[in-house]
Formats: structure tokens, sequence, C-alpha cells
């Protein structure tokens, strides 16, 4: 069964850093691109950042650039997400997904395996 | 930046009603859009990919359509685990934005 699973999430004041893991099971890790999402309490879906199966190229939203950094251990099956001098508005559920990379496009065939996602609180 | 718009923001329909959700880009951006399903509480699945492409194991009343700037997402018959908000997303270029979400609710 093809799983995603995040953790470290947790209530940070503002300023501070958290890291977030997500373990992958159930498939060739090392195949895929991998992309944390968030989600704001109450509001849409907001892409942070991927990076390519091999790691070779990391891209973020303009919101987190300079002080979210996205790194992979393909012998772990584990991808991170270091967020650094975190702010109110990054509140929300932070998900891990994977998407097959194609040269087609950065993810033709969507996301198609999320985790459960972990809540990130930034509060003083 | 291509920026998505979902429409509705919000409906209301019935068990056995013929749904559609439309999501336009600010400029053209070919097939590669996704649709997702999300339920409260729950991640976000994959409906559907490259426009019109089923995702393996979504029911059929499921259906994709469009190209360019325009995109619709129809229901057929709507059954009751398909109340939830419907996502599009764009799926070449960076930001690779999400529309602002669509919630079906129950009539």
């Amino acid at each position: 069964q093809e799983q995603l699973v995040e953790s470290g999430g947790g209530l940070v004041q503002p300023g501070r850093s958290l890291r977030l893991s997500c373990v992958a099971s159930g498939f060739s890790f090392s195949s895929y691109a991998m992309y944390w999402v968030r989600q704001a309490p109450g509001k849409g879906l907001e892409w942070v950042a991927v990076i390519w199966y091999d790691g070779s190229n990391k891209y973020y939203a303009d919101s987190v650039k300079g002080r979210f950094s996205i790194s992979r251990d393909n012998s772990k099956n584990t991808v991170f997400l270091q967020m650094n001098n975190l702010r109110v508005e990054d509140t929300a559920v932070y998900y891990c997904a994977r998407a097959d990379q194609v040269p087609a496009a950065i993810a033709y065939y969507g996301l198609d395996v999320w985790g459960q996602g972990t809540t990130v609180t930034v509060s003083s | 930046d291509i920026q998505l718009t979902q429409s509705p923001s919000f409906l209301s329909a019935s068990v056995g009603d013929r749904v559609t959700i439309t999501c336009r880009a600010s400029q053209g951006i070919n097939n590669f859009l996704a649709w997702y399903q999300q339920k409260p509480g729950k991640a976000p699945k994959l409906l559907i990919y490259a426009a019109s492409t089923l995702q393996s194991g979504v029911p059929s009343r499921f259906s994709g359509s469009g190209s360019g700037t325009e995109f619709t997402l129809t229901i057929s018959s709507l059954q009751p685990e398909d109340f939830a908000t419907y996502y599009c997303q764009h799926l070449n270029s960076f930001p690779l934005p999400f529309g602002g979400g669509t919630k079906v609710d129950i009539k």
C-alpha cells in the first residue's frame, strides 16, 4: 500500500524553527518528485515546495523562499521541510505528496498520493 | 504567475443531480490541469489529471474537459459521498497554483 506519513508539526513561537518529515512506504520513493502543500485553517490549498526525484532541483513558493528548505534522503524514503523564521501566517496543515516525474510537464499526472497532514501552529 | 479561478465557490445540490464546476486560467495552460476532491479533515484526493484523464479507481461519474483557459469538472449523478470541496490545480508552471475551491453541499 502506497503511503506517506508526516510528522514534526506542533506549536511554535514566531521566529522559531520547525522541521517536518514525511516517510514513504509501498512504492519506489527515489523515482518520484516530492511536494509539500499547505492549507491554512478554513482556507484553500497552497503549494509550498518541490524536490526532484534525485534532489537535483528544488523550487519554492515566494511566500516561503529564503525561509524554508526542502530536502530528501532516498536511503530512508524520507522528505523533509526545514522551516525557519516562522510567521503567524505559516500556520497550516502541511501535507506531503508525490508526483511522477516525466518530461511532459512538472507534474503531468497530478499529485496522486498524499499524507494525512501535520499541523503547524505559529503563535506567541 | 498563472491564476486559476473556480466557479461557483459554493453550490447546493441534491443526490442524483448533475453538477458542473468551472476552472478558468488567467492564460493558456494547454491541458496541464488536475482536479482534487477534499473532505473535511482529510487530505485531497486526485480525481483527474491532464484535464480529462480519470485517475485509477475514481468512479466514472466524474469527468473532466477543457483545454487552454477553460476547464470543467462534471459529476454526472451526485452521490452522498461526493459532498466535498473540489480544487483544480495547474501542473506545469510555478507556483503550481490551485483554484480557490468549490464546496458542494447538500440541498
